[in-house]
């Protein structure tokens, strides 16, 4: 079964750590995303890339950046956290524009992040 | 970005039949999707419509208007498993644009 691995469920960190979430597909996907997922404003793109080393800025990426050096591992890295960065955060990954098919995204369990 | 409406929660009665609409505003549509989200899960995907008209799929059935920028998911026959955030989802280009999600309570 494909899978897009999120490597930790939960995570608590105190404020101004730098943290990383990390992401890993095993689909051979080209497009990687990442989102943050919170109660009545749904799910918001912060981050994304279509091939290895590019990245996009989303709809909200201030206090975030991220890293793909390799096509399978996305990650996102929060540079000072703050504790409105607290929320779920959820990895996803596509097939190239003209292959993607009719299935969207794959998701990851997401990772829910609690900055103290 | 996209501009995606949907109800917030909806309930009804087990065996019953549940309508969620969406309606959008976008530039460069290719598709709208929707996905199933259980509590504390990754969302799941249900259905897509890229043309107008109706796709079903077992209880499960979205239709869409292009013209009308509005979908509908159609839930037949409902189980207290169906309990769950359902997400309208519109494509552009790479990206996946998201409404806030409607909660659906089935009441047995």
């Amino acid at each position: 079964d494909v899978k897009v691995t999120q490597s930790s469920r939960y995570l608590v960190k105190r404020t101004g750590e730098k943290v990383f979430l990390e992401c890993v597909q095993d689909m051979d996907h080209e497009n990687m995303f990442w989102y943050r997922q919170d109660p009545g404003l749904g799910l918001r793109l912060i981050y994304f890339s279509y091939d290895v080393k590019m990245k996009e800025k989303g709809d909200i990426p201030e206090g975030y950046s991220v890293s793909r050096e390799k096509k399978e591992r996305f990650s996102l890295i929060l540079e000072s956290a703050s504790t409105n960065q607290t929320s779920m955060y959820l990895c996803a990954s596509s097939l190239r524009a003209r292959d993607r098919g009719k299935r969207g995204y794959t998701f990851g369990s997401g990772t829910r992040l609690t900055v103290v | 970005g996209q501009n995606i409406d949907q109800p917030t929660e909806m309930t009804a009665t087990e065996g019953a039949i549940v309508q969620i609409n969406c309606t959008y505003q976008t530039s460069g549509f290719n598709g709208l999707f929707w996905y199933q989200q259980h509590a504390g899960e990754a969302p799941t995907f249900l259905s897509y419509n890229v043309l107008d008209g109706l796709e079903e799929k077992g209880r499960f059935s979205s239709f869409l208007s292009r013209s009308k920028g509005y979908s509908y998911l159609l839930l037949k026959e409902l189980q207290m498993k169906d309990s769950a955030s359902y997400l309208c989802a519109v494509r552009a280009d790479y990206k996946l644009s998201f409404g806030a999600g409607t909660t659906v309570t089935v009441r047995a």
